[in-house]
């Protein structure tokens, strides 16, 4: 099993530039996460999915930001416009089931630096 | 809405020192309970979890955690660590028996163990 995969690793951008951070969950989970983690706030939930579709996005900073996920195996979050606040590191995270006693996997994270 | 408090951020031990890292969490309800460590340029990974039965929670690598209702705490434990305990540790906690698979996550412990 590959993981849960996130590219890129590392993404450096100017201010004002639209970003695009990209997540392969495991195969076979139907649950993704979107993870934001910085110094100052740790680790918090932005959006996450059941079955490719948005549960609770109350966790996204604001309207720069979207997420999608096309199909199962497949999702993005979105910046635009970009700002050095946002400069994080976002992690992807999957698992299966419905009992909420389910493991997260998570990804390596993309590394953002907002200039 | 729920939080988690990990009290101590920072925390340096030597070799062969026992160690404590405390977790509380304010929710009145029953909820589920994880710890999960990101070692040096790792992902994110579950070291244990409870959600019924037994307080005491044994997880890998020799790590435990008693779950205290009546302190609403979830502390984790490890009688010996080694150099490779080097690390950040999460608590993190959901709420139970909803089939919500929200996290909410502490700020993290950096464990820095020395040789």
């Amino acid at each position: 099993d590959a993981g849960v995969i996130q590219s890129p690793r590392h993404e450096v951008t100017e201010m004002g530039q639209e970003v695009t951070l990209r997540c392969k969950p495991i195969s076979g989970h139907d649950y993704l996460f979107w993870y934001r983690q910085t110094m100052m706030r740790g680790l918090e939930l932005l959006i996450y999915f059941n079955n490719n579709v948005p549960i609770d996005d109350s966790g996204m900073p604001e309207d720069r930001f979207s997420a999608k996920m096309p199909n199962a195996s497949f999702s993005t979050l979105k910046i635009q416009p970009s700002e050095p606040r946002d400069s994080a590191v976002y992690f992807c995270a999957s698992s299966s089931g419905l009992a909420g006693t389910e493991t997260q996997y998570f990804g390596p994270g993309t590394r953002l630096l907002v200039l | 809405a729920q939080s988690v408090s990990q009290h101590n951020h920072h925390v340096i031990l030597s070799e062969a020192a026992s160690l404590e890292l405390g977790c509380n969490y304010s929710y009145g309800g029953t909820v589920n309970l994880f710890w999960y460590v990101q070692y040096p340029g790792q992902h994110l990974q579950l070291l244990l979890k409870y959600f019924s039965g037994d307080p005491l929670v044994k997880g890998i690598k020799g790590f435990e955690a008693e779950f205290i209702k009546s302190k609403f705490s979830f502390n984790l434990r490890k009688p010996s660590v080694q150099w490779s305990d080097t690390a950040e540790y999460f608590c993190a906690v959901n709420r139970a028996n909803t089939g919500f698979q929200k996290l909410v996550f502490g700020t993290g412990t950096r464990l820095l163990v020395s040789p």
